[in-house]
């Protein structure tokens, strides 16, 4: 079993539209989860950051983690044609230096 | 807004080739990193880099592979003799602080990336 699972996608929405991007994983010793952003042909670009259960908001963006499923979710509003980008969620057990990325989703927002 | 610089943007080399990868961090972050990514595939951690020495690596990171902080602004990877399956991309990141530092100086910013190809 991998340590966290993303759908790849791709993904396709009209803009507007509401996107759900997921990911799971089996370490329950992750505690910081993160969203990144990977337009292509460029580094990842960190868009949320979380390290509770429960919900955290910033602007367009939701992340949603609930460990108790070992599951957690980015949803963007008002999706824009500007956001089509591969996102990544990525892990940490907050020890260690590294993150574990899930393999991206790819989305694209059609105007 | 401070970014991390990376050279070169594309190194083609041969197979069995010495290769160096160079980064400049972000002059006041502490925690250095270099992942890769194959084509088509995740993003994955090969080493994390503090107070002068490796903090972590992967399995991925053997012995062909080192890094080094040569001079207090750059940081390398140097692959000593390349494989074919060592062509991907290399992203050099940084923090201020670890992961758990929180979202403000715990964020890993990652350069555009170098991408390695070994023929």
């Amino acid at each position: 079993q991998k340590e966290v699972e993303q759908d790849p996608g791709p993904l396709s929405v009209p803009e507007g539209a509401i996107v759900s991007l997921n990911c799971t994983y089996s370490n329950s010793a992750f505690q910081y989860f993160m969203w990144y952003r990977q337009y292509s042909r460029k580094g990842p670009e960190l868009l949320m950051y979380t390290y509770s259960s429960g919900n955290k908001e910033d602007g367009r963006f939701t992340a949603q983690v609930d460990k108790s499923s070992k599951y957690i979710s980015l949803f963007i509003r008002d999706s824009q044609p500007s956001d089509s980008a591969t996102y990544l969620c990525a892990m940490s057990d907050g020890s260690a230096r590294q993150l574990t990325f899930g393999s991206g989703t790819q989305l694209t927002v059609l105007p | 807004e401070p970014e991390v610089t990376q050279t070169p943007s594309h190194q083609v080399t041969q197979m069995g080739q010495e290769v160096i990868l160079r980064c400049v961090p972000i002059s006041n972050h502490l925690y250095f990193y270099w992942y890769r990514q194959i084509l088509g595939q995740k993003v994955e951690f090969l080493v994390s880099f503090y107070n002068n020495e490796i903090s972590e690596k992967s399995e991925i990171f053997d012995d062909q592979f080192s890094v080094e902080r040569p001079d207090g602004s750059n940081f390398t990877l140097k692959i000593r003799s390349t494989k074919l399956e060592d062509s991907a991309m290399y992203f050099c990141a940084s923090s201020e602080a670890g992961v758990a530092g929180g979202r403000r100086s715990g964020e890993l910013f990652f350069g555009e990336g170098s991408r390695l190809t070994v023929l």
